[in-house]
């Protein structure tokens, strides 16, 4: 069954310092999209892309973060100068152009900002 | 704007009682589908079912279905049968449809740990 796969699993980074996070979504799928969940708290939207722009962002994407689909398969996540506050689970999903659009979730990758 | 409440921080159920975990919701647009996650400790999401606001019967997946009660604004989800497996924190999400195909955020609860007792 295809799935939605996340690099690195881990990140730990220092405070002030670019990551990115990798995702590869389900390869028919169209609309890409990065969530992120503190620990403990509920999962938030951070943006959605399709037809390689971004189709909706929420007030946590700043200008810190940035997403690129640099070929056919990838889908990235950018975080220019990390801060504390930036430790979370991130999620990468993926929906296909149907009606249901149920979004197929990575594994994420938990990012602690040191 | 959409608002998804989950009212029950934990529940924890004896095995292979049904339990329902409840969830309300809020949006003026009629159209709007509402799903549930399951969250092992592992920390994946994994999709359960899904309900969409002008779906007839209710949406059922094997041992988890929905009870949907669109006037009450409420889509509970009740698990029949609990497995120890079922242990997980469990999300209530809803997406708006607004005639827009395609890329549309999911809005979560915060959550119900629930814990499967021997």
């Amino acid at each position: 069954e295809p799935e939605v796969t996340q690099t690195p699993s881990h990140q730990v980074t220092q405070m002030g310092q670019e990551v990115i996070l990798r995702c590869v979504p389900i390869s028919n799928h169209l609309y890409f999209y990065w969530y992120r969940q503190i620990l403990g708290q509920k999962v938030e939207f951070l943006v959605s892309f399709y037809n390689n722009e971004i189709s909706e962002k929420s007030e946590i994407f700043d200008d810190q973060f940035s997403v690129e689909r640099p070929d056919g398969s990838n889908f990235t996540l950018k975080i220019r100068s990390t801060k504390l506050e930036d430790s979370a689970m991130y999620f990468c999903a993926s929906s296909e152009a149907k009606s249901r659009n149920e979004q197929f979730f990575g594994p994420g990758t938990r990012l602690t900002v040191l | 704007a959409q608002k998804i409440t989950q009212t029950q921080p934990g529940m924890f159920v004896q095995e292979k009682e049904a339990v329902t975990l409840d969830c309300t919701y809020d949006t003026s647009d009629p159209s709007y589908g509402l799903f549930w996650y399951k969250q092992p400790s592992s920390g994946e999401m994994i999709f359960l079912i899904y309900q969409g606001s002008y779906d007839q019967q209710n949406a059922t997946e094997g041992r988890y279905s929905l009870n949907f009660q669109k006037a009450r604004k409420s889509a509970n989800l009740v698990i029949s049968a609990s497995q120890l497996g079922d242990s997980a924190m469990y999300f209530c999400a809803m997406r708006e449809m607004d005639g827009i195909q395609g890329a549309q955020k999911l809005v979560f609860g915060q959550g119900t740990r629930l814990t499967i007792n021997p």
